[in-house]
């Protein structure tokens, strides 16, 4: 069960928009409609950001938004803020109870 | 409110035990999954395994399966993860985290973290 994967690092002004790929197989992120993506601010835990591939729990701001083709899903930060500066994980369900996360991007906001 | 709060910093030798705790509130115990997540330092996260506390149901990632133990108390609502010999190289972070099931298929509230050191 290997990593999903993403691009180490993305970056973009204030006000941009900037969008990170996550990618897998058809026994993970092609499989299943069930990718959730994660922000991690330095020191904390992480805080779930989207969920079902393109969902937002409450309080989510709707600058995030996500999607997913074949076997990559995204997600999209839009009007880009200083507080959006983190690490951000995707993770997919992978059948028989098992998950599996990807391997980090962090977004810098310039 | 939803919360679940995990044990303290530990600070182990190698080839000793540990178990430590993720207490939750704010919701029933027996009606959600419960995750647990590790991140070595400076690195990613990664999926251990999960368990439904009202009947202790367990699923291991097959990279820590026979590594790790986890368990669940449901009189005081609390999950844990359990080491029975330590090495170096379980320092990380350790997070616990609520699965909204039984359709959810993320991690919506998470513990604020346990960090175990290994070190002789």
């Amino acid at each position: 069960q290997s990593a999903l994967t993403q691009p180490r690092s993305v970056s973009g002004s204030p006000g941009q928009s900037v969008t990170i790929s996550c990618t897998g197989t058809s026994s993970d992120v092609g499989g299943y409609y069930y990718v959730s993506w994660y922000q991690q601010h330095p020191g904390k835990a992480p805080k779930l950001m989207i969920y079902d591939v393109s969902r937002r729990p409450s309080g989510v701001p709707d600058r995030f938004s996500g999607s997913k083709s074949g076997n990559t899903a995204s997600l999209t930060i839009s009007g880009l803020q200083a507080e959006d500066e983190a690490d951000y994980y995707c993770s997919s369900y992978a059948g028989s109870y098992t998950y599996v996360f990807g391997t980090g991007t962090k977004v810098t906001v310039l | 409110e939803v919360q679940l709060v995990q044990s303290g910093a530990e600070v182990k030798k190698p080839g000793e035990s540990l178990k430590i705790s993720c207490k939750v509130s704010g919701y029933t115990f027996t009606t959600y999954w419960i995750g647990w997540v590790r991140q070595m330092p400076g690195k990613g996260l990664e999926w251990m395994g999960i368990i439904y506390p009202a009947d202790s149901d367990t699923r291991y990632s097959p990279s820590f399966q026979g590594q790790v133990t986890l368990s669940a108390d449901k009189s005081i609502s609390t999950a844990y993860l359990r080491w029975s010999s330590l090495k170096a190289s379980d320092t990380a972070m350790y997070y616990c985290a609520r699965i909204p099931s039984p359709d959810g298929y993320n991690l919506d509230y998470w513990g604020q973290g346990t960090l175990v050191t290994v070190s002789s």
